[in-house]
């Protein structure tokens, strides 16, 4: 079975505070991938990064970075120097190997809540 | 901009009715899949359509049904509404082995 856990409900941070974001997976599959989205208040679903399963080289954009650690089924993102306007909610998602049958089955997270205080 | 919309933004239905949801994306998007997010959860995945068929469903019944068209757009049905059924739908396109774009939702309350 597939699962994504998001064990941080809500994060509450100051302006340029950094702060991560966990996320653990539990998948069968020996090929995958993971991916982070962003979801303001509007609702729409922001595409932050995807990462397969075999490059697990760490990832730096900006303000943002994430770390993928296989062989603790993590994936977890980093915001530094944070922003008002990264308030948001965030979810870790998992799909399976690279295929058109999975291309649109994304198993999400609960999602973590960040609020970043001026 | 994600190059997918949604419509309409909010809807409001009664227990028993029956609800379209409506989707277009663009040029090259031959996938296509629908969510539903209830309030404070993460979006759960209802199904998807690949070049107009459907290819792949979550644990959702019969009573949700969906159709991808030529011209990039889709619909989301759902027939017999509960109020179980109130939540925040969303559609996510792309192509084929990439990363989703997805609209801004609709939200639907059942009452």
């Amino acid at each position: 079975a597939q699962k994504v856990t998001q064990a941080q409900t809500e994060i509450s941070v100051v302006e340029k505070e950094d702060v991560t974001l966990d996320c653990v997976y539990e998948t069968r599959d020996t090929t995958y991938y993971l991916f982070w989205y962003k979801q303001p208040p509007s609702g729409e679903l922001v595409f932050l990064i995807r990462r397969n399963s075999f490059d697990e080289q760490n990832e730096i954009s900006g303000r943002y970075s994430w770390n993928f650690q296989k062989s603790t089924s993590s994936f977890n993102f980093t915001i530094t120097a944070s922003q008002v306007v990264d308030s948001a909610v965030y979810f870790c998602a998992l799909r399976g190997p690279r295929g058109s049958s999975n291309t649109g089955k994304l198993i999400f997270g609960q999602g973590t809540t960040l609020q970043v205080k001026p | 901009e994600t190059g997918v919309t949604q419509s309409p933004t909010h809807l409001i239905k009664t227990r028993g009715q029956q609800v379209t949801l409506r989707c277009s994306s663009q040029s090259g998007h031959n996938t296509v899949s629908w969510y539903q997010q209830a309030l404070g959860q993460g979006p759960q995945f209802i199904f998807q359509y690949y070049r107009e068929e459907e290819n792949g469903r979550g644990n959702f019944p019969p009573r949700f049904s969906g159709l991808q068209f030529p011209n990039y757009s889709s619909e989301l049905n759902v027939n017999a509404l509960e109020l179980d059924d109130s939540a925040l739908y969303l559609c996510a396109a792309g192509r084929a082995g990439d990363a989703l774009h997805f609209g801004n939702g609709t939200r639907l309350t059942v009452t």
